[in-house]
């Protein structure tokens, strides 16, 4: 089956830091462009990041730059999301996807909450 | 580049024709896909390069619209199409999203 799930949401302090994990199964992981996107409790969608199939090229947005880092294993059929001096806006449920085409997202993984709050 | 969607909320009844529009404030060619949200899941995929059905969506579902101005149709409401839709431009860094449309039951 072609999936995607996320693991390592949790609660957090502000100022802390969690890695979100996505494990990759039934399609080639290493063929696609890979992406992290959130969404705030009762919010719109917001795209964070996303890396190239061998991981040389990376794009973040402007609120998460220096902060956190998206990688991947292919090895592993893995993409991961490092999020470092994390704040209370950071609040959300994150998804990993998968690129498509021109960057549209077809498949979703199911999510994974992030709470940052002391 | 910035997308806003109006309307932000919209009420309608089954069998209704609805469109929804997603301007961007510069160009971004035909680099835009439409998802639907309903409470608790994550998006799917309806239309991607402005006016191509992803395979599985229903024909019900149309898009339109190059450079700024983008159109999202839904010929026919059907119950199951009452959700939050969401343009996303994907024509340059970062891929932002629009604020959302909420269509709900009249």
């Amino acid at each position: 089956e072609v999936q995607l799930v996320e693991s390592g949401g949790g609660l957090v302090q502000p100022g802390g830091s969690l890695r979100l994990s996505c494990a990759a199964s039934g399609f080639t992981f290493s063929s696609y462009w890979m992406s992290w996107v959130r969404q705030a409790p009762g919010k719109g969608l917001e795209w964070v990041a996303n890396i190239k199939q061998d991981g040389s090229e990376k794009y973040y947005v402007d609120s998460v730059k220096g902060r956190f880092t998206i990688s991947r294993d292919n090895a592993k059929n893995s993409l991961y999301l490092q999020m470092n001096s994390l704040r209370a806006e950071d609040t959300a449920v994150y998804y990993c996807a998968r690129v498509e085409r021109i960057g549209d997202i077809q498949l979703w993984g199911q999510g994974t909450l992030v709470t940052v709050s002391s | 580049i910035q997308l806003t969607q109006s309307p932000s909320s919209l009420s309608a009844s089954v069998g209704d024709r609805v469109t929804i529009t997603c301007r961007a404030s510069q160009g971004i060619s035909s680099y835009l896909a439409w998802y639907q949200q309903k409470p608790g899941k994550a998006p799917k995929l309806l239309i991607y390069a402005a006016s191509t059905l992803q395979s599985g969506v229903p024909s019900r579902f149309s898009g339109s619209g190059s450079g700024t101005d983008f159109t999202l149709t839904i010929s026919s409401l059907q119950p199951e199409d009452f959700a939050t839709y969401y343009c996303q431009q994907l024509n340059s860094y970062p891929h932002t999203f629009g604020q959302g449309t909420k269509l709900e039951i009249k």
